[in-house]
């Protein structure tokens, strides 16, 4: 069963940073791309990052280039998300997303259950 | 970047109604569409990417159709547990949702 383990949220104040992670198991991680997609509280979707198999493809959304980084280590099996500059329009639940191949079809077939990020003094 | 718009925003139907979600995009988008549900305070759940592709363990009353900028996702025979929001998602570069449509019980 693919499961994927969203941590590191929080409450956070503004132009501070933190770090996202997301632990994944039921499938061969280093097989597929992953993303982070995010959702303010009551609105709808936005894709954030995306990060091919290798790390060799990785993109991100303009809102949040620059300030956010996203890596992968394939041994541990885990996806991360740098975020820093954090401003109040990032408060959002994050949600680790695995896409359907390694390489980026951006096509989300399995999601966390999110981790909730407020950015707020 | 290439927009998404959904119609309706809500809708109300009853169990056994025919539904069915429209996805327009502000460019040709060929057949990289998907549809998702999403239930309160739950991930999204893929149901039907590349347009009309039932995804794996996804009931076959789900269908979707379209190419090119008008795509549709149809639930046949709604049931108790279709009572959800839908989004659609383009799968160009960057990705992008149009704005839900959610469906409740009339």
């Amino acid at each position: 069963e693919v499961q994927l383990v969203e941590s590191g949220g929080g409450l956070v104040q503004p132009g501070r940073s933190l770090r996202l992670s997301c632990v994944a198991s039921g499938f061969t991680f280093d097989d597929y791309a992953m993303h982070w997609v995010r959702q303010a509280p009551g609105k709808g979707l936005e894709w954030v990052s995306g990060i091919s198999w290798n790390s060799g493809d990785i993109g991100y959304a303009d809102s949040v280039k620059g300030r956010f980084t996203i890596s992968r280590d394939n041994a541990k099996n885990s996806l991360f998300l740098q975020m820093s500059s954090l401003r109040p329009e990032d408060t959002a639940f994050y949600y680790c997303a695995k896409d359907q191949q390694y390489s980026s079809t951006q096509n989300f077939d399995f999601w966390g259950q999110g981790t909730l990020v407020t950015v707020s003094s | 970047d290439i927009q998404m718009t959904q119609s309706p925003s809500s809708l109300s139907a009853s169990v056994g109604d025919r539904v069915t979600i429209t996805c327009r995009a502000s460019q040709s988008i060929n057949i990289y569409l998907n549809w998702y549900q999403q239930k309160p305070e739950k991930a999204p759940k893929l149901l039907i990417y590349a347009a009309s592709t039932l995804q794996s363990g996804v009931p076959s009353r789900f269908s979707g159709s379209g190419s090119g900028t008008e795509f549709t996702l149809t639930i046949n025979s709604l049931q108790p547990d279709d009572f959800a929001t839908y989004y659609c998602q383009h799968s160009y570069t960057p990705p992008g949702f149009g704005g839900g449509t959610k469906v409740e019980i009339k």
